[in-house]
């Protein structure tokens, strides 16, 4: 199957600061790649869909300006969490949409970051 | 958004014994996936649905994208310990829009 790369797979940090992390299709282009938050033994909340070339379009309630999506190649997104503070604490996982056929696709996902906000 | 419901919740079985698990919807979707998730990871997919009827079987998995296009169901037999984890189905409405996903199902098998 597809395979997708996330970096860093592990992160702290100290409040205030931002942090990027990379998302990379390995094996095929993503015109379209989606980024989640996960919260512990809770279903994936999506933030934001990703598209390449243009303006991130991002999920009711989430602050497009605190969480930066940047889709600058057809195999990668970056979201920067901008001034990170503890409660921006989670664990990010992006995935990108794949063709699967003429009309169909597939969502692959990345292996997720760690994120700690001391 | 999309709800999705998932079930059950989760499930406590022996090894060897056989799990199943379904996803309904009210809105009728175009693709059904199925993923299994270990903790501290990333979603994996196990199997992708793009017809109603469709029945796909992956190992000892078979999932099947419900005729009425409202749902899908995933099963497992014969279960062994590695099969622990959180299994999400998600739905997708029409091709290039997002997923959604259900609430998961914690499986736990007792050696």
């Amino acid at each position: 199957g597809a395979v997708v790369s996330q970096h860093p797979s592990r992160v702290i940090c100290k409040s205030g600061t931002s942090v990027k992390i990379e998302c990379r299709s390995l094996d095929f282009q993503a015109t379209t790649m989606f980024w989640y938050r996960q919260f512990p033994k809770k279903s994936l909340m999506l933030m934001a869909t990703s598209n390449e070339g243009s303006k991130a379009t991002y999920e009711q309630g989430v602050e497009k300006d605190k969480f930066l999506i940047n889709h600058a190649s057809l195999t990668l997104s970056t979201l920067t969490v901008t001034s990170a503070h503890p409660e921006d604490s989670s664990f990010y996982i992006c995935s990108a949409l794949a063709l699967a056929g003429v009309t169909t696709d597939t969502q692959y996902f990345g292996p997720g970051t760690r994120l700690t906000v001391l | 958004g999309q709800q999705l419901n998932q079930s059950p919740q989760s499930m406590f079985i022996q090894e060897g014994e056989d799990v199943s698990m379904n996803c309904t919807s009210s809105s009728i979707f175009n693709t059904w996936l199925w993923y299994k998730q270990d903790p501290g990871e990333g979603p994996v997919l196990l199997i992708a649905l793009y017809k109603a009827g469709e029945l796909t079987s992956n190992g000892r998995l078979t999932a099947q994208f419900g005729i009425t296009r409202k749902d899908s169901f995933l099963n497992i037999s014969a279960s062994i310990p590695s099969d622990v984890g959180i299994y999400f189905c998600a739905g997708q409405l029409n091709t290039g829009n997002q997923f959604y996903f259900g609430t998961g199902t914690s499986l736990t098998v007792i050696p």
